[in-house]
């Protein structure tokens, strides 16, 4: 079974530009999360989906991100514009409807720098 | 308000020795605890996790994490330590709502194994 599957893996840009980073989950999974991780630091929620709608988006900057999730499977996050401080990972992870014992699976990650 | 904390930035060990990873929360419920590492370069990866029944849990790679209540606490554990094993660790803790959940990280461990 393939895991969550993020592109790009890395991504350089100047400060100003817009970028966008696509997430597709593991089948079946109907809950999809968009993490932040910022250098030497853990994840930080920005976005949580279940399907289509986004039911966990309080830590979204919404002045320079936004994401969407059509038609329940893939993901897009979008920064436009770019701030130096944006640089980080982004981390999507997947999971299927919260039951015990469920666990909530990452992908490997886009990197960002912004120069 | 829910929180993990791992006070152990940064661990350097012997190749062969015994490892111990601290970690503890704050959280009102019973506690849904992960932990997970993560290796230079690539996303998250899930060693063990507790949702309920016996409080010692036994992962992947030879890890074993104690869940004790009365501590807040979840230390990640390992007898023998080898040099794989050189990656951050992060410690989480579970939020559900509804049916879905989401992640609380620790700001993470970074283990350094010595030859």
């Amino acid at each position: 079974e393939a895991g969550v599957v993020q592109s790009p893996r890395y991504k350089i840009i100047e400060k100003k530009q817009p970028v966008a980073f696509w997430c597709n989950p593991i089948s079946g999974h109907n809950t999809l999360y968009w993490y932040l991780q910022n250098l030497g630091q853990g994840p930080e929620l920005l976005i949580r989906y279940e399907n289509e709608e986004a039911v966990d988006d309080s830590q979204l900057p919404k002045d320079r991100f936004s994401a969407e999730r059509l038609k329940g499977v893939d993901s897009t996050l979008k920064i436009q514009p770019a701030e130096l401080g944006d640089s980080a990972v982004y981390l999507c992870a997947s999971s299927p409807p919260w039951r015990t014992g469920n666990t909530i699976y990452f992908g490997e990650g886009s990197w960002l720098t912004v120069v | 308000a829910q929180s993990v904390t791992q006070p152990d930035i940064h661990i350097t060990v012997s190749e062969g020795a015994s490892l111990e990873l601290r970690c503890n929360y704050s959280y009102g419920a019973t506690p849904y605890l992960f932990w997970y590492v993560q290796s230079p370069g690539q996303g998250l990866q899930l060693l063990l996790k507790y949702f309920s029944g016996d409080t010692l849990v036994q992962g992947i790679k030879g890890f074993e994490a104690e869940f004790k209540r009365s501590q807040s606490s979840f230390n990640l554990r390992k007898p023998s330590v080898h040099w794989s094993d050189a990656a951050e660790y992060f410690c989480a803790v579970g939020l559900i709502s509804g049916n879905t959940g989401k992640l609380i990280f620790g700001q993470g461990t970074t283990l350094q194994v010595k030859p």
